[in-house]
């Protein structure tokens, strides 16, 4: 099965340090990645759309300063979180979908933030 | 904005009970899933429906899809602790972006 995997997998920082999570398609090629934010006992909340080789789209609300996103290849799309607050603590998901289908996604398991 | 409202929004039952949530919108998907989340993991896809009218079983589990494509059901026969977690449907947009559901949180007792 199509494998999308998260690095890392829990962070620490301080407030106001950056902090970057990938995401990787592990054995196929993703056209589109998707970025969710989850708090805690809530459901997930799509921030972006990041496309390889363009600009990814923000949904309302999600600042695209704070929250850079750089598809550089197929397989690979990163999230920084740029001066991180404790406000930014949260469970971050990506998805990623393959080729041969707009409808599939596959979820990655997701990276927990806390920043202090 | 497209928003899809689950209900209950909690629910706590005793094992080899049934239970349906459902998940309702004002706005028309292409499609629609169902996931479930454990704590601390991410989604896990249980199925996709695409027409309206459409009815899959996974095991103890139906998934129904509205005829006019903005609602589903989930309904779990004989449920069981193993079905714990967080439940999701997330609906396929135009813009081909799922949105997702305010989620259900199940929890079996044995």
């Amino acid at each position: 099965g199509a494998v999308v995997s998260q690095h890392p997998s829990r962070v620490i920082c301080k407030s106001g340090t950056s902090v970057k999570i990938e995401c990787r398609s592990l054995d196929f090629q993703a056209t589109t990645m998707f970025w969710y934010r989850q708090f805690p006992k809530q459901s997930l909340m799509l921030m972006a759309t990041s496309n390889e080789g363009s600009k990814a789209t923000y949904e309302q609300g999600v600042e695209k300063d704070k929250f850079l996103i750089n598809h550089a290849s197929l397989t690979l799309s990163t999230l920084t979180v740029t001066s991180a607050h404790p406000e930014d603590s949260s469970f971050y998901i990506c998805s990623a979908n393959p080729w041969e289908g707009l409808e599939t996604q596959y979820f990655g398991p997701g990276t927990r933030l806390l920043v202090l | 904005t497209q928003l899809l409202e689950q209900s209950p929004q909690f629910l706590s039952i005793q094992e080899g009970e049934n239970l349906t949530v459902y998940c309702n919108s004002s706005s028309v998907f292409s499609s629609l899933q169902w996931y479930r989340q454990e704590p601390g993991e991410g989604p896990v896809l249980l199925v996709t429906v695409v027409t309206g009218g459409e009815v899959k079983k996974l095991k103890r589990l139906t998934f129904q899809f509205g005829d006019a494509r903005k609602d589903s059901s989930l309904h779990i026969t004989a449920a069981q602790p193993g079905d714990t977690g967080l439940y999701l449907c997330a609906g396929l947009t135009g813009t081909y972006k799922y949105i997702f559901g305010t989620g259900t949180r199940l929890k079996v007792l044995a």
